[in-house]
């Protein structure tokens, strides 16, 4: 059974940084790529940023590219978020996704002084 | 990037109607789609891939179809648990974008 497990989360500042762990069991992670998506208290599904099972190909959503940094330790079966100068807008439920078929359940990250 | 359009924002229905979503892309995307359900507090659940494919578990009441630009989510015979939000989104190419999002109520 596919599972995703993300954790992290947390209430900083804003301009401060915080790292997002994603674990992932059940399928071959190197295999697939993995994603990072975003929803906004009573928003909709923003995508964040994805990663190439090699860890070798990266991309990111304008509003958070120079900011985050997505990152993978196939050894781990780990996905990363390392995100910094984070701003209000940041706020969100973090979801960890096997994209198109697998979700994890979230952190929340919340950005306030 | 291209750009995802969901319509309606909303939608109210009654138990044992049958009802269709609309998702238009703002570029062909051939058939590079997902549906997702998604209930309050909850994560989301996809329902259908390659516009039309549906994921292992969910029931058959749940249809897609649709190729390019224009997509459709059929959902027959409603029942409690459909309600929900439906987001559709394109994977044919980085930023994968979503829907703004469809609500299922109650009518």
């Amino acid at each position: 059974e596919v599972q995703l497990l993300e954790s992290g989360g947390g209430l900083v500042q804003p301009g401060g940084s915080l790292r997002l762990s994603c674990a992932a069991s059940g399928f071959t992670f190197s295999n697939y790529a993995m994603s990072w998506v975003r929803q906004a208290p009573g928003k909709g599904l923003e995508w964040v940023s994805a990663l190439s099972g090699s860890g070798g190909n990266t991309y990111y959503a304008d509003s958070v590219k120079g900011r985050f940094t997505i990152s993978r330790d196939n050894s781990k079966n780990t996905l990363y978020l390392q995100m910094s100068s984070l701003r209000a807008e940041d706020t969100a439920l973090y979801f960890c996704a096997r994209l198109v078929g697998y979700w994890g359940q979230g952190t929340l990250v919340t950005v306030s002084s | 990037d291209i750009q995802m359009t969901q319509s309606p924002s909303s939608l109210s229905a009654s138990l044992g109607d049958r009802v269709t979503i609309t998702c238009r892309a703002s570029q062909g995307i051939s058939n590079y789609l997902a549906w997702f359900q998604q209930k309050p507090g909850k994560a989301p659940k996809s329902l259908i891939y390659a516009a039309s494919s549906l994921q292992s578990g969910v029931p058959s009441k749940f249809s897609g179809s649709g190729s390019g630009t224009d997509f459709t989510l059929t959902i027959s015979s409603l029942q409690p648990e459909d309600f929900a939000t439906y987001y559709c989104q394109q994977y044919n190419s980085y930023p994968y974008t979503f829907g703004q999002g469809t609500k299922l109520e109650i009518k």
